[in-house]
């Protein structure tokens, strides 16, 4: 079963622009980590924050944790074609539960 | 630094056929995990392995799915007999420990059931 859910399904945005995911889950979490999945490959680990932060950043990264809305967000700034992806956020309490993803288009 | 290696990439049975899936995780990680992936959705948890000991299984569907971690240290994930839903990617990932840490996974099976 799957625990975080992302929104919105499916984003297009131009180069430059910056893209903003965001992730709902139901249950109390140790952490949440966000990962991407480019088109017919595994997924590759962006970035964990746990529950006692509320903020982090990695590049052009910036990842927010509301644990009292059960919420998170993933915001890229100043994308590129080569961010065009599937990201996937994934709730971590002793198991790891992944949502169904949102697929990032950047268009050049 | 060698990552997870997964074998095969891909595989095509019939339906009620047996099929195995391999993966030789990343030198030194404890935990092990095998996820399937359909189309379109995210990963889902079949079973973690800590060391050989096998801690979370509550996903793995028993009447027909198998999997092993002899010596802790690579995995088998078995399918037997194979159904047409069976059909997905199936996710091989490891880490230095169980929760709190990021996973690293490997490419994939992607088995085809006809």
């Amino acid at each position: 079963s799957q625990q975080g859910e992302e929104d919105p399904q499916a984003l297009s945005i131009q180069e430059g622009e910056n893209a903003t995911m965001n992730c709902s889950y139901k249950t109390s979490i140790n952490n949440l980590q966000w990962y991407r999945q480019n088109s017919g490959r595994g997924l590759v680990h962006l970035i964990l924050i746990r529950s006692n932060e509320r903020e982090k950043h990695s590049g052009r990264l910036r990842v927010t944790l509301d644990t009292s809305k059960k919420s998170s967000s993933l915001l890229i700034t100043a994308s590129r074609a080569a961010d065009t992806a599937s990201y996937f956020c994934a709730t971590d309490n002793n198991d790891m539960r992944f949502g169904a993803g949102t697929r990032l288009t950047v268009k050049p | 630094e060698a990552g997870v290696v997964q074998s095969p990439r891909y595989k095509i049975i019939e339906k009620k056929q047996p099929v195995a899936f391999w993966c030789n995780p990343i030198s030194g990680h404890n935990t092990l995990y095998w996820y399937l992936q359909n189309l379109g959705q995210g990963p889902e948890l079949l079973i973690r392995y800590e060391n050989e000991e096998a801690v979370d299984d509550s996903q793995l569907p028993k009447d027909r799915f198998s999997a092993e971690r002899l010596k802790g240290v690579d995995s088998t994930l078995k399918i037997q007999p194979a159904e047409l839903g069976d059909s997905a990617v199936y996710l091989c990932a490891s880490s230095l420990r169980g929760g709190g840490n990021e996973q690293f996974f490997g490419p994939g099976t992607r088995l085809t059931v006809l």
